[in-house]
C-alpha cells in the first residue's frame, strides 16, 4: 500500500516563495508527480521526479529525496492565479499514480 | 488539441437509479484510469485498462460499480443502484505507458460531478 501526505492548507502573499512538502511510503517506487488543480478544473501536470535531486521548470522546482521517501514542490515569485489545490503523486511498480489528498494553497495580495 | 473528453458535465440523479458516465480518451493512448476525487479522501483510483484489458480494479466497490471499454475510443463508468455516499467528481485520465520510460504523465478529462439525492 502507499501513504502519501501533505499538508492540507497554505497561504502566502503575492511574489513570495511558497514550498509544499510531499512525504510517502511506497513498496516500489517509480516516480514522484505533482500536479495543479484549479477549483472546479482538472488536475493538470506539473512536474515529474524519478531520482534525486532538483528539477527545475521556470517558475516552478520540484525536489526528491528516494531514501527520506520525500520531496517539495517550490513555488518561485508568487502569483494570484497559482491559487489552487497541489497534488503529490506517486507510481510505484504499476503504472498508476496514487495521489495525496492535496495541498489548498491561496495566494494574497 | 489532443484531450480526454467526458460526459455528462454534471450529473443529477435520485437514489437507486443507475448512472453512466463516460469517457473518450485521447488518441492512441492506450491506458485508462477512473479516479473519484471527494473532499474527504482526495483523488482515489477506482480502475484502470491498459489495451482495453482490466489491470486493476482493487479500489471499486463491486457490488454496484462497473467498469469497461467496448472500443479503444470509448470508457465507461457504470454505477447500479447509485447511493447518496457516491455523489463525487468522477473523472476519466488517459496516458501512454510502455514506451521505456516511467515519466509519462496522465492526462485528465474535466471530470463528471454526480450528485445522488
Amino acid at each position: 500500500g502507499q501513504n502519501i501526505d501533505q499538508p492540507t492548507e497554505m497561504t502566502a502573499t503575492e511574489g513570495a516563495i511558497v514550498q509544499i512538502n510531499c512525504t510517502y511510503q511506497t513498496s516500489g517506487f517509480n516516480g514522484l508527480f505533482w500536479y495543479q488543480q484549479h477549483a472546479g478544473e482538472a488536475p493538470t501536470f506539473l512536474s515529474y521526479n524519478v531520482l534525486d535531486g532538483l528539477e527545475e521548470k521556470g517558475r516552478f522546482s520540484s525536489f526528491l529525496s528516494r531514501s527520506k521517501g520525500y520531496s517539495y514542490l517550490l513555488l518561485k515569485e508568487l502569483q494570484m492565479k497559482d491559487s489552487a489545490s497541489y497534488l503529490c503523486a506517486v507510481r510505484n511498480s504499476g503504472y498508476a499514480l496514487n495521489f495525496g489528498k492535496g495541498t489548498s494553497l491561496l495566494v494574497t495580495p | 488539441d489532443a484531450r480526454v473528453t467526458q460526459t455528462p458535465r454534471h450529473k443529477v440523479t435520485e437514489m437507486g437509479q443507475e448512472v453512466t458516465m463516460r469517457c473518450q480518451p485521447i488518441l492512441g493512448h492506450n491506458t485508462v484510469f477512473w479516479y473519484r476525487q471527494t473532499m474527504m479522501q482526495g483523488l482515489e483510483l477506482l480502475a484502470y485498462f491498459r489495451n482495453r484489458a482490466p489491470l486493476d480494479d482493487s479500489g471499486m466497490p463491486k457490488d454496484r460499480f462497473s467498469a469497461e471499454m467496448p472500443d479503444a475510443t470509448l470508457a465507461t463508468l457504470k454505477i447500479q443502484p447509485s447511493e447518496p455516499r457516491d455523489s463525487a467528481v468522477y473523472f476519466c485520465a488517459s496516458g501512454l505507458a510502455g514506451q521505456g520510460a516511467s515519466n509519462e504523465k496522465l492526462f485528465f478529462g474535466s471530470g463528471t460531478q454526480l450528485s445522488v439525492l
